[in-house]
């Protein structure tokens, strides 16, 4: 299975803590996207990193890329209760038959 | 304005019965798939289309019958509806491919008795 993996699987914080969350993956890659899953409500896009990039930033947001390691971290800094979720990677394989795959998720709690 | 609508946004219904569930995107985009989320959050893709042409048909039973009138809505059918079919069904949508930015609905919830 070519599934990603995130690690942890929660995530239990307090507001103005850092939280951290990693993906990693099986084989290259074109693109991994992240997405952000409210309770009860569909994903939203929060970053995409191509496989030639290695950081990118958006507000509080930080995700990171290693093609050697096959992994990618995404950082909240300063977190708020309101970033309580579920946070998923998606990897791009390309190829054939190209779809994304996606991880099981990281439930982040950030406790007020 | 909802970029992408689905609805309805809850069905429950019984074993054996035929449903529908309707998806329409007014971002002018060209590819639209339908996803299903189970109950451990495991998120899989089920169909593609662009430009109202299949271009992804996972491994799905045939009893799911997706149809694109055109570029803006894709609707899902689902004959015969079994106990494990009990999921949160998504309609996404993307400009271009799919390694490009997909948006969401809200998500139609699917409870099979």
């Amino acid at each position: 299975s070519q599934q990603g993996e995130e690690d942890p699987q929660a995530l239990s914080i307090q507001e103005g803590e850092n939280a951290t969350m990693n993906c990693s993956y099986k084989t290259s890659i074109n693109n991994l996207q992240w997405y952000r899953q409210n309770s009860g409500r569909g994903l939203v896009h929060l970053i995409l990193i191509r496989s030639n990039e290695r950081e990118k930033h958006s507000g509080r947001l930080r995700v990171t890329l290693d093609t050697s390691k096959k992994s990618s971290s995404l950082l909240i800094t300063a977190s708020r209760a309101a970033d309580t979720a579920s946070y998923f990677c998606a990897t791009d394989y390309g190829g054939n038959n190209r779809k994304l795959i996606w991880g099981l998720g990281t439930s982040l709690a950030v406790n007020p | 304005d909802t970029a992408v609508s689905q609805t309805p946004k809850y069905l429950v219904t019984q074993m054996g019965n035929d449903k529908s569930i309707k998806c329409e995107q007014n971002l002018g985009h060209d590819t639209m798939y339908w996803y299903k989320q189970d109950s451990k959050k495991f998120l899989k893709i089920m169909f593609s289309y662009n430009n109202k042409e299949l271009i992804i048909n996972e491994t799905v039973p045939n009893r799911f019958s997706p149809k694109s009138p055109d570029k803006a809505h894709l609707n899902l059918h689902i004959n015969s509806l079994e106990l494990g079919d009990s999921a949160v069904y998504f309609c996404a949508s993307s400009q271009g491919g799919i390694q490009e930015t997909q948006y969401f609905g809200p998500g139609t919830r699917l409870l099979v008795l």
